[in-house]
């Protein structure tokens, strides 16, 4: 079963408007997890990693004021786009890794796309 | 600069024949790698990985295989099956570096198998 679960799998929303993006660990505890966007065709591309009671880390080229990211506990991280655009409509996707093994686990993603 | 790469983006195999994948990468530091395998609109699944300690590793009817000194690892699916289509990624990262596993993707590639 999933590791890492993400909620919503899908969201349509306004433009202008913001949406909230949820990844969750399940049965295990996360304190780094990693937040992904793949444009169609396209590899999946770091944004962000998120830290348990800090602030996250951004890549370069990414809006920190845009996509808001709160690990506010050990099993719940959350991105949150700001003031969407029809240019962030994308495929976005969460990570943790179980420290009980080598293995880093994906979320089932979320489409989100902005009209 | 691409860090990691996938030459081909696209590979045609018949059904019950051997599919080999390739990636090619630049970090010297990368001392994990692993293979994803992604359907559209679905986050990645893990198939396998390999750490830099190993030049071989086998899970059923999937193998990766590591040349260090030529940085170049491969992906080997056989016997081939219908439901392998999908795009595969490989991903590298630095696992010894705990809290900053974030991976590094390449282009991906799709992997088509001919019934």
């Amino acid at each position: 079963g999933a590791v890492v679960s993400q909620h919503p799998s899908r969201v349509i929303c306004k433009s202008g408007t913001s949406v909230k993006i949820e990844c969750r660990s399940l049965d295990f505890q996360a304190t780094t997890m990693f937040w992904y966007r793949q444009f169609p065709k396209q590899s999946l591309m770091l944004m962000a990693t998120s830290n348990e009671g800090s602030k996250a880390t951004y890549e370069q080229g990414v809006e920190k004021d845009k996509f808001l990211i709160n690990h506010a506990s050990l099993t719940l991280s959350t991105l949150t786009v700001t003031s969407a655009h029809p240019e962030d409509s994308s495929f976005y996707i969460c990570s943790a890794r179980v420290y009980s093994g080598n293995t880093i686990y994906f979320g089932e993603g979320s489409w989100l796309t902005v009209v | 600069d691409q860090q990691v790469k996938q030459n081909s983006p696209s590979l045609s195999v018949q059904e019950g024949r051997i599919s080999i994948l390739n990636c090619d990468y630049t970090n010297s530091m990368f001392d994990y790698f692993l293979w994803y395998k992604k359907y559209p609109a679905e986050g990645p699944t893990f198939l396998i990985s390999i750490s830099s300690i190993k030049d071989k590793n086998e899970d059923g009817r999937f193998t990766v295989f590591l040349n260090k000194s030529a940085k170049h690892l491969s992906l080997h699916i056989v016997p081939s099956q219908p439901g392998d289509s999908a795009v595969y990624f490989c991903a590298a990262t630095l696992l010894s570096n705990f809290g900053n596993e974030k991976l590094t993707f390449g282009t991906g590639t799709r992997l088509t198998i001919i019934p």
